[in-house]
């Protein structure tokens, strides 16, 4: 079955600075990765997600890379802001084939002011 | 429109007992599908419901089953409570399937 691992565990950047944060699949049917933001307390948001059929996904500060070949994907963060410190998941599924999402175990974000 | 709700918001139960606990999709969505996220981890999958049965199940023991109503809310019942058991356990609802757009707020379920 699949498997997503994800790096790093925690990541801590200057305010303003960018953040990265990859993450690796061994099944080469997945073809749907979502990313989630998770504040503490608080439910998992989707915050970008991208389709086996797409190399790159921007939304505004935030883009999403996938490499098919090498089986990984990463989420790019620019210019960090306070508020973008939380948890951040990686997922990934074959949704053609399967309903389950396989997370990866997460990444804590800290915005250093 | 209200988006996905859960209830209770938190629970404390002891070992050996049973827990039910409640999730209303978002308007306009069938699918149901149930996580556990114990803490500092990434959620696990339980299950997802579709037209009323179990459509896909995780890695979890019978001790978990669930059912979906007629109005597409669902339940999540959990017998004999392990200590382990203790985690938020999240409902995320969707059209037909993935992806996961829309969660609850979550149960915290504290197992004593």
């Amino acid at each position: 079955g699949e498997n997503v691992e994800q790096h790093p565990s925690t990541l801590s950047v200057q305010e303003g600075d960018s953040a990265v944060i990859k993450c690796t699949y061994s099944d080469s049917a997945s073809n749907y990765f979502p990313w989630y933001k998770q504040e503490l307390g608080k439910r998992p948001q989707l915050i970008i997600d991208i389709r086996s059929n797409v190399g790159e996904k921007k939304d505004q500060r935030i883009a999403v890379t996938l490499n098919k070949t090498a089986k990984h994907f990463s989420l790019h963060i620019t210019e960090t802001q306070p508020e973008d410190s939380a948890v951040y998941f990686c997922a990934a599924t074959n949704m053609d084939s399967n309903y389950q999402l396989i997370w990866g175990a997460g990444t804590k974000l800290i915005i250093k002011p | 429109d209200a988006g996905v709700t859960q209830s209770p918001t938190h629970l404390i139960k002891t070992r050996g007992q049973q827990v039910t606990l409640r999730c209303s999709p978002k308007s306009g969505h069938d699918t149901v599908s149930w996580y556990q996220q114990a803490l500092g981890q990434g959620p696990q999958f339980i299950f997802q419901y579709y037209e009323e049965e179990e459509r896909q199940r995780g890695n979890f023991p019978d001790r978990f089953s669930g059912h979906q109503f007629p109005n597409y809310s669902s339940e999540l019942n959990v017998n004999a409570l392990l200590l382990g058991d203790s985690a938020l356990y999240l409902c995320a609802s969707s059209l037909g399937g993935p992806p996961e757009a829309f969660f609850g707020q979550g149960t915290r379920l504290t197992v004593v």
